[in-house]
């Protein structure tokens, strides 16, 4: 089945650029989509087909795909983007497939 | 604006069964694609299964194959996860969610949640 890689911490300074890596084979070739969950909460999607923002996503938020690597980035984070991130794909393996997820830390 | 509620969480005892709902308002149901997702208390999110708008398809993750169902009443706006023969490992909240077509893809819209424990 297919596999998807995430660090599982990122710690930021407010005002900083956060990267948010997901490794998979050949992952540039699939649709990658980002969801943020803060504790308690429903995940909300942040990013849809590798770079798509969904109305009400800040421009801060934004997403890009090559090779084995999709990431999304975070600039000038603020203490609410405190969360953790999941990324997702659908794959003709497995079919649906999340990342275990990363844990978004503002300092 | 969209809203999924989901509800038929609770307790149940190891081997027994349960009939999670999902209400959804706000949008065309039948034009859909709707899934389920679980994430176990401190844990990731888990895909579960998905059902075409039309409910001609159904996707499962392998280990739920065989014990979970899911299905859909598109004249009620309801999806269903009727689960079966349950393990302490299925212990989690079952999220309802969306897809803004009628096949599998992203999850633009989620429900908050019903909690399944399964323990004796």
């Amino acid at each position: 089945s297919y596999v998807l890689t995430q660090p599982p911490s990122v710690s930021v300074a407010p005002g900083k650029t956060a990267k948010i890596t997901c490794g998979g084979s050949n992952i540039g070739s699939k649709g990658v989509h980002w969801y943020q969950q803060k504790p308690g909460q429903a995940p909300v999607l942040v990013i849809s087909y590798d770079s798509d923002r969904p109305s009400g996503i800040p421009e801060r938020f934004s997403g890009s795909n090559s090779g084995n690597t999709a990431t999304l980035t975070i600039s000038r984070v603020e203490a609410g983007d405190e969360a953790d991130y999941f990324c997702q794909v659908w794959d003709s393996s497995s079919p649906c497939v999340f990342g275990a997820g990363t844990k978004v830390t503002v300092l | 604006e969209v809203h999924l509620l989901e509800s038929g969480g609770g307790l149940v005892q190891p081997g027994g069964s349960l009939r999670l709902s999902c209400a959804a308002s706000g949008f065309t149901f039948s034009t859909s694609a709707m899934n389920w997702v679980r994430q176990a208390p401190g844990k990731g999110l888990e895909w579960v299964s998905s059902i075409t708008g039309s409910a001609t398809k159904t996707f499962y993750t392998d280990s739920m194959k065989g014990r979970f169902t899911i299905s859909r009443d598109n004249s009620k706006n309801t999806l269903f996860l009727q689960m079966t023969s349950l393990r302490a490992e299925d212990t989690a909240v079952y999220y309802c969610a969306k897809v803004p077509f009628g096949v599998p893809g992203y999850f633009d819209s989620w429900g908050q949640g019903t909690l399944v424990t399964v323990s004796s």
